[in-house]
């Protein structure tokens, strides 16, 4: 079955302090793996893209990599800022047609406190 | 800017409601999606549109229905709410080729009494 799986649930943090967000999935034949942020509210907006070549992915303070052997991604958010209190939700996208193509982790909330 | 628009931003409802969640979007889409979004469940598919009048069952859509009968709209509908429908309701959309990204909507809060 195609799972997406997140750790860890929820974090806090300091401001100022980097932090590290997990993604395993098991999702075949893989398309490609993005990152959205989803702020109290409001949905979810896209952060980075990862295709199967690609291992490195870098959006200001957030950086993205993907291990395609191991079929694992992280998001890595350097010198944390209180905007970044949100939830982050890894989305794997599959080959196949049809909308159950895109399959959702259950995201991590981060609270970044001053 | 591209643009997910859903109508409400909040709802309450009576149990036995029928419920009309509208979304356009503005980027000439092919694919349309609902979602609904529940604490600890993340977001679960409800219904899949990828062309006008064309709709395919998601992982829940009991309860549910949609329509779509313009390209830049699509319609879920809440038969007759019941309490276990309250939710967070997500739009999305996303073209038919490219990297498919997903863009949403800002969420409709659903409350059902």
């Amino acid at each position: 079955k195609n799972q997406v799986e997140q750790s860890p649930q929820s974090l806090i943090i300091l401001e100022g302090k980097n932090c590290t967000l997990q993604c395993n999935y098991t999702v075949s034949p893989f398309s490609n793996l993005r990152w959205y942020k989803q702020d109290t509210g409001r949905g979810p907006v896209s952060l980075t893209i990862m295709t199967f070549s690609e291992n490195t992915k870098s959006n200001g303070r957030y950086t993205a990599t993907l291990d395609a052997d191991t079929k694992q991604s992280s998001l890595h958010i350097t010198a944390s800022q209180l905007s970044d209190s949100a939830s982050y939700i890894c989305v794997v996208r599959g080959t196949t047609r049809g909308g159950q193509n895109f399959v959702f982790g259950p995201g991590t909330r981060l609270s970044v406190l001053p | 800017d591209v643009k997910v628009t859903q109508s409400s931003r909040y709802l309450v409802k009576r149990t036995g409601e029928k419920v009309f969640l509208e979304c356009v979007q503005d980027m000439d889409h092919e694919n349309m999606f609902w979602y609904r979004q529940d604490p600890g469940l993340g977001l679960r598919l409800i219904y899949f549109s990828y062309d006008v009048k064309m709709k395919e069952k998601g992982d829940i859509p009991e309860g549910y229905s949609v329509s779509r009968e313009k390209k830049e709209r699509f319609s879920l509908i809440l038969e007759s709410a019941s309490t276990n429908q309250t939710s967070m309701y997500l739009c999305a959309s996303s073209s038919g080729g490219g990297t498919g990204e997903l863009f949403f909507g800002e969420g409709s809060r659903l409350t059902v009494l």
